[in-house]
């Protein structure tokens, strides 16, 4: 079975700080993506990687960068939080040519 | 631009009544078409997927899926629900082909489904 992990359940930071949310996952997937997830938006793209060191961005990367050093972990970061991105934030990973993506457990992120 | 519809935001049912999720989505050509879903505080787990072929889709749980091109949509089916039904459920479109954008997939905003005893 598949499996991604996220580094955390749920997050409470502060406005300002940095923060870094972690996912990894461990069938060797090429393509890994973040999304955020409101009441009443769905799921919405932030960026995702199609490969090691690359990225590209999704629907609403502003404020948000990644970083992917190895191929199985993906690295969301805020570079300085933000009330507005208290979400939740799933994590998802798929193999190339294959468009199923697996995803993590969330990380419930609360911004003070 | 691909997108997805989900017209319903919360839907209602009885134990063991049957229940269909209706799904439209807009794409320039053959879609990949997914239905996942989440209970509450999990992530998103796969239920069924339509790549080609046989446009009746059966995935876990007893569900089913129907793909028409005409109506351009992917409504999800289950002829009786069970109380572990409950949960939000999601549809999503993406399409085939190289290059990293191609494996995006666009969701729907979701469907509240809550189950009645």
């Amino acid at each position: 079975d598949v499996k991604v992990t996220q580094s955390s359940r749920y997050l409470v930071k502060r406005t300002g700080e940095k923060v870094f949310l972690e996912c990894v996952q461990d069938m060797d997937h090429e393509n890994m993506f973040w999304y955020r997830q409101d009441p009443g938006l769905g799921l919405r793209l932030i960026y995702f990687s199609y490969d090691v060191k690359m990225k590209e961005k999704g629907d609403i990367p502003e404020g948000y960068s990644v970083s992917r050093e190895k191929k199985e972990r993906f690295s969301l970061i805020l570079e300085s939080a933000s009330t507005n991105q208290t979400s939740m934030y799933l994590c998802a990973s798929s193999i190339s040519g294959q468009e199923t993506q697996y995803f993590g457990p969330g990380t419930r992120l609360l911004v003070l | 631009a691909q997108s997805v519809t989900q017209p319903d935001i919360h839907i209602t049912v009885s134990e063991g009544a049957s229940l269909e999720l209706r799904c439209n989505y807009s794409y320039g050509a053959t879609p990949y078409l997914f239905w996942y879903v989440q209970s509450p505080g999990q992530g998103l787990q796969l239920l069924l997927k339509y790549f080609s072929g046989d446009t009746l889709v059966q995935g876990i749980k007893g569900f089913e899926a129907e793909f028409k091109r005409s109506q351009s949509s992917f409504n999800l089916r289950k002829p009786s629900v069970h109380w572990s039904d409950a949960a939000e459920y999601f549809c999503a479109v993406g399409g085939s082909g190289s290059g990293g954008s191609n494996y995006k997939l666009t969701f729907g905003k979701g469907t509240l489904l809550t189950v009645n005893p």
